[in-house]
């Protein structure tokens, strides 16, 4: 069983670029959720999908976009990149909507300069 | 709105020693409580979980018991080993809405030294 994975690994950005991440979710799941790790910091929700819709946002700004594809795969996208927005951005897939497991990936490491 | 709260790390201790770190939340209605552990360079892997009061989670030696009067989640191994070292992160999840989206403490860095 082929677990959650995300790519590219790390990246480099300029302020004010935009920023395409993507994840595979673990096989069968169809629910995934993006969060955003700060340097020392816990992670923190910035959206869920499931069915190819929008389930729930946390506490950021529509730059922050998402993408469900119909094999479950997804994709967050960052619009006019601020240095904050340097982080780790994990994705995270459940089996179904109501379930409350989330097994995560290893993360994307993004760096705005 | 909902938050958890963990002790300040790093929590450095030898090798066979008992260990706690301490979570306390804040939430409407009841949330699932959850202690998931991040690796140095990988994502975070679920620990243990309790979804209603009185419930213990446990594996690999953690346990934590879900305490609605004091609203705590304290993660406990009887003894611990140099593998253990990572960060150790409390969540809830939400209880309200449909979504099942988590709330994290700010983690908890443990260094077992032989």
């Amino acid at each position: 069983e082929t677990g959650v994975t995300q790519s590219p690994t790390h990246l480099i950005k300029t302020r004010g670029q935009q920023v395409t991440l993507r994840c595979s979710s673990q096989s069968g799941h169809n629910t995934v959720s993006w969060y955003q790790q700060a340097l020392g910091q816990g992670p923190q929700f910035i959206f869920q999908y499931y069915r190819e819709e929008e389930n729930g946002r946390g506490n950021f700004p529509p730059r922050f976009s998402g993408l469900q594809f119909p094999n479950y795969s997804s994709e967050l996208n960052v619009n006019a990149l601020e240095l904050d927005d340097s982080a780790l951005y994990l994705c995270a897939s459940s089996p179904h909507i109501s379930s409350y497991e989330q097994y995560f990936g290893p993360g994307t490491r993004l760096t705005v300069t | 709105g909902n938050s958890v709260t963990q002790m300040e790390g790093p929590v450095t201790l030898s090798e066979e020693a008992f260990l706690t770190i301490n979570c306390t939340y804040t939430a409407t209605g009841y949330p699932s409580l959850f202690w998931y552990v991040q690796y140095p360079g990988e994502g975070l892997q679920l620990l243990l979980k309790a979804t209603k009061a009185d419930d213990k989670g446990s594996n690999k030696g953690f346990e934590a018991t879900y305490r609605k009067e004091t609203t705590s989640f304290h993660l406990e191994k009887g003894s611990v080993q140099v593998s253990d070292s990572a960060v150790y992160f409390c969540a809830l999840s939400d209880p309200d809405t449909g979504r099942r989206a988590l709330t994290f403490g700010s983690g908890t860095r443990l260094q077992v030294q032989p």
